[in-house]
C-alpha cells in the first residue's frame, strides 16, 4: 500500500535545532515536499527534493535518500514563529497530484 | 498579484443538504487541484481539474464534483451531506505544464462544518 509517515509530534527550546523525519512508500516517486501550516492557515512551501542529498534554505534544510524511502526536514535556531504542523508530501506522478503525511507538530518552548 | 482565493471561509450545512464552494487559482496558474483535510491529519486529494477537465481523482464517492471555468476558477460540490465530510476544504492552484520543482500554492481553504 501507500504509506507516509512522520511523528505526531516534536517539542524543542527556541534557538535549539530539531529534525523532522519522514518515511514514504508509494507506487511512484516524482519529487518530495515540505509544507509549513500554522492552525488555521494554508500549507505554505518550504522545500523540494527530487535527487538524493541536501537541499539548504536559509534555517530550513531538506534530506532525501530515495533509496531508503526518508526524508527529513531540520530546522535550525527555533524560533516562536516556527511553531505550526510540519507536512511531508510525495508526488508519485508528473501531474501534480500529492499524497500527504498525518503532519507534525512541532512546538517550541521559550 | 493575488494569490489562491476561496470562498465562503466557512459554512454551516446540515445533513442531506448540497455545498459548492469556490477557488480562484493564482494569476497565471491553470490548474486546480482540491483537496480535504480533517482535524488533525494531513490533506487528502480529492481531485485536479486542468483545460475544464477532471485531469486526476482520489478516492472520494462520486457526492464530490467539481467544475472548471474557462478563467481557470474552480468550484468543489459536495451533494448529500454526511457528518464525515466536516473538514477543511483546501483549494491549490499550479501550473499544468507541471516543471519537476513545480510547487502547489494554497488556498486558506474552506471549513465546512456538517451538522
Amino acid at each position: 500500500g501507500q504509506n507516509i509517515d512522520q511523528p505526531t509530534e516534536m517539542t524543542a527550546t527556541e534557538g535549539a535545532i530539531v529534525q523532522i523525519n519522514c518515511t514514504y512508500q508509494t507506487s511512484g516517486f516524482n519529487g518530495l515536499f515540505w509544507y509549513q501550516q500554522h492552525a488555521g492557515e494554508a500549507p505554505t512551501f518550504l522545500s523540494y527534493n527530487v535527487l538524493d542529498g541536501l537541499e539548504e534554505k536559509g534555517r530550513f534544510s531538506s534530506f532525501l535518500s530515495r533509496s531508503k524511502g526518508y526524508s527529513y526536514l531540520l530546522l535550525k535556531e527555533l524560533q516562536m514563529k516556527d511553531s505550526a504542523s510540519y507536512l511531508c508530501a510525495v508526488r508519485s506522478d508528473s501531474w501534480g497530484k500529492l499524497q500527504f503525511g498525518a503532519g507534525t507538530q512541532v512546538v517550541v518552548t521559550p | 498579484d493575488a494569490g489562491v482565493t476561496q470562498s465562503p471561509t466557512h459554512l454551516i450545512k446540515t445533513r442531506g443538504q448540497q455545498v459548492t464552494l469556490r477557488c480562484s487559482p493564482k494569476s497565471g496558474h491553470d490548474t486546480v487541484s482540491w483537496y480535504q483535510q480533517a482535524l488533525g491529519q494531513g490533506p487528502q486529494f480529492i481531485f485536479q481539474y486542468y483545460e475544464e477537465e477532471e485531469r486526476q481523482r482520489g478516492n472520494f464517492p462520486d457526492r464530490f464534483s467539481g467544475h472548471q471555468f474557462p478563467n481557470y476558477s474552480s468550484e468543489l460540490n459536495v451533494n448529500a451531506l454526511l457528518l464525515g465530510d466536516s473538514a477543511l476544504y483546501l483549494c491549490a492552484s499550479s501550473l499544468g505544464t507541471l516543471a519537476t520543482n513545480e510547487k502547489l500554492f494554497f488556498g486558506s481553504g474552506t471549513q465546512l462544518s456538517v451538522l
